[in-house]
């Protein structure tokens, strides 16, 4: 079956840190460009950062860039998020997902992990 | 980057027929047959419903279909069931820094 399963989210005061991490099963890991996409509570999806197959092409929102790091390890099957300077506006559930070029969307999503950044 | 513009909300009978709109800029849906559309029912992961503006994935109901004219595309559900019941996003490839972008969402209530 193939699957995503996000972990590393909770609770961090503003300034803090946090590594979110995703296992992927069930498919060839390294031939997929991976994202994290966030959606803060009873509001939309907000793309946040994506990384190649190989970790050549890195992206990330401007919401987001020069605090968080997007990085892969394929021979563990597994894709990061590194936030730090974390604000309250970061409060989301951050979901990790799969992006196919066969079909130029995000066609695998985990279940999401909820990080929440209060005092 | 902003988000793409939705409406915020939809409703139908079983049976019928509803159209989301999204609209972009030609920075993204209107330059891009790099469109898609996501089901999200409540407490769940979006699910890919559309990709490249009409086609559907393996599974998924042909009562879903897409299109796109201009700056805007659309998202229309044929013989609204209760299952269908959910939010509804699209997104966009984008030239600008973004990459990608995702609509503002619309809430599809079955009547």
């Amino acid at each position: 079956e193939v699957q995503l399963v996000e972990s590393g989210g909770g609770l961090v005061k503003p300034g803090g840190s946090l590594r979110l991490s995703c296992a992927a099963s069930g498919f060839t890991f390294s031939s997929y460009s991976m994202n994290w996409v966030r959606q803060a509570p009873g509001k939309g999806l907000e793309w946040v950062s994506s990384i190649s197959s190989s970790s050549s092409y890195i992206y990330y929102a401007d919401s987001v860039k020069g605090r968080f790091t997007i990085s892969r390890d394929n021979a563990k099957n597994s894709l990061y998020l590194q936030m730090n300077s974390l604000r309250a506006e970061d409060t989301a559930v951050y979901y990790c997902a799969r992006f196919n070029g066969k079909y130029d969307a995000f066609d695998i999503w985990g279940q999401g992990t909820m990080v929440t950044v209060s005092s | 980057q902003s988000a793409l513009t939705q409406p915020p909300s939809v409703s139908g009978s079983p049976g019928q027929s509803v159209t989301i709109s999204c609209t972009g800029t030609s920075s993204d849906v209107g330059s891009y047959n790099r469109v898609s559309w996501y089901q999200q029912p409540p407490g769940t992961a979006p699910k890919l419903m559309i990709y490249e503006v009409s086609n559907r994935p393996s599974g998924v109901p042909d009562r879903f279909s897409g299109s796109k004219s201009g700056n805007t595309a659309s998202l229309t559900i044929s013989g609204l069931q209760a299952e269908d019941e959910a939010d509804y996003y699209c997104s966009s490839y984008t030239s600008s820094s973004t990459f990608y972008v995702f609509g503002t969402g619309t809430k599809v209530t079955v009547l």
